[in-house]
């Protein structure tokens, strides 16, 4: 079965902390994993996804294979990074499976 | 603003009503999705349109949600008799369908059904 775990609801960090927001997935193909980010009182928009390897916003993410994981990084959170982050793998027709979302927090 | 637009954005509606969205996507995009999102929940793929086709429908939730997408243009999804499980944001999301891997999907602001 297709399926996105994120095992965190909350994430809470200081300013300036590194971040990870973990993400695993099922899939028995060659996986396609995206982030979504959601703002306070914007549209769901794209982070980032494996294919293009870029670093967005200074968030970086690598897609392990062997553990199955896709987990989103950054290296000194800022306060402005405080959104709802979903996991997302590409299924068979083109939609998008997301996970349940990680909420993160970025304290001053 | 030349995003995907859903209207309403708000509906409340009493439970056995029949409630209808809109969804206008980017312009040319040629594959139109939606989406339904309860709380504490990611987002949940429901149905698709490629152009005017509807090449997905098995996720729709039962057989009062249907969709259409009469001229490849803008789609409506509508729920026949609702009922207070029906409760949730419905959002719809378009994508140029560059490639064959899965495209980047831009999604609208989402309509809120609350159903008394």
């Amino acid at each position: 079965a297709q399926r996105v775990t994120q095992p965190e609801k909350l994430l809470s960090v200081f300013k300036g902390a590194p971040v990870e927001l973990k993400c695993n997935y099922s899939y028995s193909g060659s996986p396609e994993l995206f982030w979504y980010v959601q703002y306070s009182r914007q549209r769901l928009q794209l982070l980032l996804r494996h294919i293009s390897r870029e670093s967005i916003k200074g968030f970086t993410a690598d897609l392990n294979k062997g553990e199955t994981s896709f987990h989103l990084k950054k290296p000194f959170a800022q306060e402005e990074d405080s959104a709802m982050y979903y996991c997302a793998l590409g299924g068979s027709q083109g939609n998008l499976i997301f996970g349940k979302g990680t909420k993160l927090s970025v304290k001053p | 603003d030349t995003g995907v637009s859903q209207n309403p954005r708000h509906k409340i509606t009493k439970r056995g009503q029949n409630v209808t969205f809109r969804c206008d996507p980017i312009s040319e995009h040629n594959r139109l999705y939606w989406y339904r999102q309860t709380l504490g929940q990611g987002p949940e793929f429901l149905t698709y349109f490629q152009n005017e086709a509807q090449l997905e429908k098995s996720r729709l939730l039962s057989d009062r949600f249907s969709a259409e997408r009469p001229k490849g243009s803008f789609s409506t999804l509508e729920i026949q008799r609702t009922e207070q499980g029906d409760s949730a944001m419905y959002l719809c999301a378009s994508s140029p369908r560059l490639a064959d891997s899965t495209d980047t999907q831009y999604f609208g602001p989402g309509t809120r059904l609350t159903v008394l």
